[in-house]
């Protein structure tokens, strides 16, 4: 299947600290989705991307669909412990319905 | 609104087995995909069915196979199951082909 490159593939940090992961691809995407996964639980869906250089915020968290098409990121402003669990890129390209997935982005938050 | 819900959560079968899982999307959400989540290989597409049709498929064997129903509902069977079949099955519904999946908590499957 599709490659889907996210990193950092784990990352520890302070409570208060600003996070930020990226997910690049060789191929062009038509959209981008940044979902989390608890343990035990299904990914849940955070922000969905539509547009190149879209910039969409939730609360905290913000995404941005890179302008090549090609990329990603994710960044979470003043994390609390809550923010811990498995972050997940996916993405859509054209001509095909299914979600091609990062290897996921796992979150430490030390309080 | 309910979300997607998957049964059972948690199953052991014997190799050689076979197995069916069932999901029950969103109301209103016509089409439901599966996928499935190992430590090894992440999340994979299965399939995907929109309207009692499968509309996309992935890359795994015949021994998967999956039906939806007229209520949207879906069920995905598995045959002659394998060791590696382990994994965690992730069920997920949309409104329509443009909008995101929204995932169930899956059902965890363990093959002895």
């Amino acid at each position: 299947g599709q490659q889907l490159n996210q990193s950092p593939q784990s990352m520890f940090i302070q409570e208060g600290e600003d996070v930020s992961m990226n997910c690049t691809s060789s191929s062009i995407f038509n959209t981008w989705l940044w979902y989390k996964q608890d343990p035990g639980e299904g990914p849940v869906l955070l922000i969905a991307l539509y547009k190149a250089g879209e910039l969409t915020s939730n609360g905290r968290l913000t995404a941005q669909f890179g302008i090549t098409r090609k990329d990603s990121f994710l960044n979470i402003s003043a994390s609390i412990p809550s923010d811990v669990g498995i972050y997940f890129c996916a993405g859509t390209q054209a001509g095909a319905n299914n979600l091609f997935f990062g290897t996921g982005t796992r979150l430490t938050v030390i309080p | 609104k309910a979300g997607v819900t998957q049964t059972p959560r948690y199953l052991i079968k014997t190799r050689g087995q076979q197995v069916t899982l069932s999901c029950s999307p969103i109301s209103g959400h016509r089409s439901v995909s599966w996928y499935q989540q190992t430590p090894g290989q992440g999340l994979q597409f299965l399939f995907e069915y929109f309207s009692e049709t499968q509309r996309n498929k992935g890359n795994f064997p015949g021994r998967f196979s999956g039906r939806q129903f007229s209520n949207s509902r879906s069920e995905m069977n598995v045959s002659t199951l394998e060791l590696g079949d382990s994994a965690l099955y992730l069920c997920a519904s949309r409104q329509g082909k443009e909008s995101p999946l929204h995932f169930g908590n899956g059902t965890r499957l363990t093959v002895t």
